[in-house]
Order: structure tokens, then sequence, then C-alpha cells
């Protein structure tokens, strides 16, 4: 069974400071997708990530594919109110199934 | 254009009874997706249909738990003598499949199981 880690579980900060959350596997996925969730509504995706080593940058957000495709990591550079809420990382299985894996998510919030 | 939606947005039911659950993804997508969110967790895989075919129903928990999409759009999941664990976020996502599957989400039901 493939399994998703996120770390942190929690993450409370200021406006403007710069922020780095984790997903982390044993196992390896063919591609990784990260979502952000706001209450009441389903995951919106942010950025898909498909080559080990890739990064990618959406605005002030950095998105890093590890060199074995086991994890990930998402960098926001001087967070802002709008960037609150709750993160998630999602693994496509090596065999490109389509039974994705999510990991618990990182909920995050951005004070003023 | 207008995204997944799903209906209805809360659902509650008593232990014992029968709920469907509804889900109408973007136009055009083949790839459709069910998952249940429990509080404080990810979504879990259920089910995903290509087309009309369920093409990976690993994650459904038991036999309880049917979908169904018989013309490739709208698609149904099907909880029979629901049970108090039951109760979660049942969250549909659609796809056109290519290239890497990336979905879209539907908002939601809220399944409460008294």
């Amino acid at each position: 069974t493939q399994l998703l880690e996120q770390s942190p579980q929690f993450l409370s900060i200021q406006e403007g400071e710069n922020l780095t959350v984790y997903c982390n596997s044993s196992s390896v996925f063919s591609s990784l997708q990260w979502y952000r969730q706001e209450p009441g509504e389903g995951p919106v995706l942010l950025v898909t990530v498909v080559t080990g080593g890739e990064v990618k940058k959406l605005k002030r957000l950095t998105f890093q594919f590890g060199d074995a495709r086991k994890d990930s990591s998402l960098h926001i550079t001087a967070a802002q109110p709008g960037d609150t809420g709750l993160y998630l990382c999602a693994g496509a299985p090596d065999n490109y199934g389509q039974n994705f894996v999510f990991g618990p998510g990182t909920r995050l919030s951005v004070l003023p | 254009g207008a995204g997944v939606s799903q209906t209805p947005s809360n659902k509650v039911t008593e232990k014992g009874k029968y709920v469907e659950l509804r889900c109408d993804p973007i136009s055009g997508h083949t790839a459709l997706y069910w998952y249940r969110q429990s509080l404080g967790q990810g979504p879990e895989f259920l089910i995903y249909f290509q087309g009309t075919g369920a093409a990976d129903d690993s994650g459904l928990p038991n036999d309880r738990f049917f979908a169904v999409r018989p013309e490739g759009s709208v698609s149904t999941l099907k909880i029979q003598r629901t049970e108090r664990g039951d109760s979660a976020v049942y969250l549909c996502a659609s796809s056109t499949g290519l290239p890497y599957n990336e979905q879209f989400f539907g908002p939601g039901t809220r399944l409460t199981v008294l």
C-alpha cells in the first residue's frame, strides 16, 4: 500500500514569512500533484510534477519533485493571508494506475 | 464554464438507510473519480471511471458501496445499509485524462449517518 506523509501537520505564520511544507513516501510515484483546499470546498489543483528533480514555479510558490520520485516540497515566499488553507499532495501510482493516494495535508494559517 | 457539481450538498440519514449521491462532471471529461474525506484527513480514493466503465474500484470499502456512470457523464455513488462510520464528505472529481489526469473537484456532499 502506497502512503504519503505530510509535514508539518499545522503551520501558523505571519504575513511576509517564508515556509516549506513536505510530502514524503517510501514509494515511487509516476507523478505528484499539489492541491489547496478551503473549508467547504473541494481541492483545487496547483501543479503537477512528473520528472524526478523537477522544479516548477507558480508566482510565489515553488514545487520540487524528489530525484527518486518519492517526495516533494512546496515553498511559499512572502506568504499572504490568501495562502491560508489545507495543502494536499497526491501521488499517482508508479504503474500509471488511477488510484491516486492523498496525504493528510498541511493546514496553513497566514496571519495578517 | 461550469465546474463539477454534486448533489445534495448535505445529506442526513439514519443508520441502515440507503443513500444516493450524484456527481455531474465537467462536460467532455471522460475520467471520473469518487473520494471520501473524513475530518482532518486527505481524500481517500474509492473508484475511478473511464467512460462508462469502472476501471478501478479497489478503494470501495465493502459491498455496501456501489457506483455507476451509465452514459459516461453523470455518476451516482450508492451506499446501502448506511453505518455511522460512513459519515464523511464524499468528493467527486473529473479529468480529461491527459496528460497527467489533473483532477477538477466538486464541492462534495457531506453525509451524516445518525
